[in-house]
């Protein structure tokens, strides 16, 4: 399996734009979560979903962020519009839950808004 | 809420053991987890260790627990440049499904 997608790497906009991040996680798992990281907040949970519903929007910071998982390959997470301090690093990891792993983790897509 | 605390930096010389400190303020925790960042990656499960446990070797990776004082540690014996990294603690007292994250610790191991 080639592991969590993530879409793009590298993301750079300007203040106002909307973003979409996209992930694809590792086949036949069946829980999926968007985190965010930075230097000052270090790794936070914005949302997870199982078999494509939302469990935990909790950690969403605005309603300018917004996550789908339309079906059990494919998630996005949209921030519309955007702000310089949403400038990060958005992780994607997925699970099988029930298994004795653990979460596997995209590569991430690193966001500057200008 | 749950809160997991590292120091932020870390400085060895190669072929030295490094230790990495964690505290967590979690009672329930159920599970604690080591992971490593390298440059421009996501994260990696280095390890991992169930609260009823004390210790865990893992060939050059140690994992201390002292449920009582409610800290963790992570040894790694001859350290080697490739260990550069930044190591994140983690608890969940939910099985695999949340976890909460400390901030890091930087590894930077010098020749």
């Amino acid at each position: 399996d080639a592991g969590v997608i993530q879409s793009p790497r590298h993301e750079v906009t300007e203040m106002g734009q909307e973003v979409t991040l996209r992930c694809k996680p590792i086949s036949g798992h069946d829980y999926l979560f968007w985190y965010r990281q930075t230097m000052m907040r270090g790794l936070e949970l914005l949302i997870y979903f199982n078999n494509n519903v939302p469990i935990d929007d909790s950690g969403m910071p605005e309603d300018r962020f917004s996550a789908k998982m339309p079906n059990a390959s494919f998630s996005t997470l949209k921030i519309q519009p955007s702000e310089p301090r949403d400038s990060a690093v958005y992780f994607c990891a997925s699970i099988l839950w029930g298994s004795t792993d653990t979460q596997y983790f995209g590569p991430g897509t690193r966001l500057t808004v200008l | 809420g749950e809160d997991v605390e590292q120091s932020l930096f870390l400085s060895v010389r190669e072929g030295d053991s490094s230790v990495i400190n964690c505290t967590y303020t979690d009672s329930s925790s159920t599970y604690l987890y080591w992971y490593k960042q390298e440059p421009g990656a996501g994260l990696q499960l280095l390890t991992y260790i169930f609260s009823n446990m004390d210790m865990k070797q893992d060939q050059r990776l140690t994992v201390l627990l002292n449920k009582k004082d409610k800290h963790l540690s992570l040894r790694i014996a001859d350290t080697q440049t490739g260990d550069s990294a930044i190591y994140f603690c983690a608890e969940s007292d939910s099985g695999y499904s949340t976890l909460t994250f400390g901030k890091g610790t930087m590894l930077l191991v010098s020749p």
